[in-house]
This record gives structure tokens, sequence and C-alpha cells, in this order.
């Protein structure tokens, strides 16, 4: 079973500041490190797939990074949205197609 | 849209009753995985189903079974309920393991 570790918890951030919250785990054991953004009431929706040390990707005004020797991935957020309040999903891909989530980082953009 | 779809969305079953759960998963996505997620916590494997037979399974008790049918749908039963099985289901489809997981939107099973 492999360990993902997410922090903050939760966070606030003003409309218009940038945040950044990390995803940590302990091994490197797996085959790809997945980022899902999950709204109220949605499905988890796919932001990212990375799958080597050094990957970095980014989609509009989000962008990852993964170090898999230090045991992280970064999640950036640049001039945050109201739209982007979303529970933020760390997991990492191994074994059998399965996948070992983190808790989550929680977002709230205040307008 | 993912193009996952399960039901029912909501359910309230009695302790020591049994439930099934149904998803829908993408269009030649051969792969499903039942994920249950408890309050305060992140998903967790429950098992995973490739072209219809079991092909591994999280630390769940038998009483949590599941099948996968050609039409690429499939269930998630749940024999004997227990309060602790109070959470939401979700059903995830995929191709392989570099590309993303298509979760359904998940059914929340309350038990009472």
């Amino acid at each position: 079973i492999l360990n993902v570790e997410q922090s903050p918890q939760s966070l606030h951030v003003q409309e218009g500041d940038s945040t950044n919250f990390t995803c940590s785990f302990p091994s490197s054991n797996f085959y790809a490190l997945h980022w899902y953004r999950w709204e109220t009431a949605k499905s988890p929706e796919a932001l990212f797939v990375m799958t080597l040390n050094g990957d970095e990707k980014k989609k509009g005004r989000i962008s990852a990074t993964l170090n898999t020797k230090e045991g992280y991935s970064y999640l950036y957020i640049k001039g945050s949205q109201p739209e982007d309040s979303a529970t933020y999903l760390c997991a990492l891909f191994y074994g059998n197609n399965r996948l070992a989530f983190g808790k989550g980082n929680q977002v709230v953009v205040i307008p | 849209e993912t193009g996952v779809t399960q039901s029912p969305t909501h359910l309230i079953k009695t302790r020591g009753q049994q439930v099934t759960l149904r998803c829908s998963s993408q269009s030649g996505h051969n792969t499903v995985s039942w994920y249950q997620q408890a309050l305060g916590q992140g998903p967790q494997f429950i098992f995973q189903y490739y072209r219809e037979e079991e092909n591994g399974r999280g630390n769940f008790p038998p009483r949590f079974s599941g099948l996968q049918f050609p039409n690429y749908s499939s269930e998630l039963n749940v024999n004997a309920l227990e309060l602790d099985d109070s959470a939401l289901y979700l059903c995830a489809s995929s191709i392989d393991r570099n590309t993303e997981a298509f979760f359904g939107q998940g059914t929340r099973l309350t038990v009472v």
C-alpha cells in the first residue's frame, strides 16, 4: 500500500492570487502520478498524468511538477479564479492499474 | 463529462442488507475499478476488473464482490452491510496505466 500525503488539507485563496500545494510519497515504486480536480457534485476529472522524474505539465493557469527522487509533486494555480474552487486529488498509479489517493487539497477561492 | 455513469446516486440501506451499485463505463475501456471514499478520507481501492475477471483487490473483505459485463457495465455488490460501509462509491474506467482514469459521479450509500 502506497502512502500519499497531501498538504495543506484545505486553503482559502483570494481571487487573483497564486497558490500551490504538495503531494508527497515515500516510494518511487509507481508508474505514474495523477492529479484530479473534483468539483462538488461532479466526477473527479484528470488534470495531469506525470510519468517521469522532472516531468512538468501545464494546462492554462494550472501546472504541476514531479520529483520522484525527493518524493513530491507540486500543483500550482496562477491567478486563482472562483472556478478553481475544488478538491485536488493526487494519486499514484501502481501495480495493476490501481490508484492510491491522498486525502486531497480543498481549495476555496474567495471573490 | 467523463462518459462514466453510476446508479443510483444515493441510497439508504439497513444494516445486514445487501446492495448492488452499477456503473457504465466508456466504450473500449476494458478496465474498471471501484473505490470507496469514507468521510474525510481519500478514495480507497476496492478491486478492479479486466475483461470480466477480477484483476486485483484492495484490503476489503469478501462480502465486497463485483461483476463486469461485455457491454462495459459493471456492478459492485456488498453483502451483510455494516454501518462503516456508509461512504461514496466511485467507479473508474481506463485504457492503460499511462492514461487517466475516467470517474463516475459516485453513489452515496448510507447504512442505518
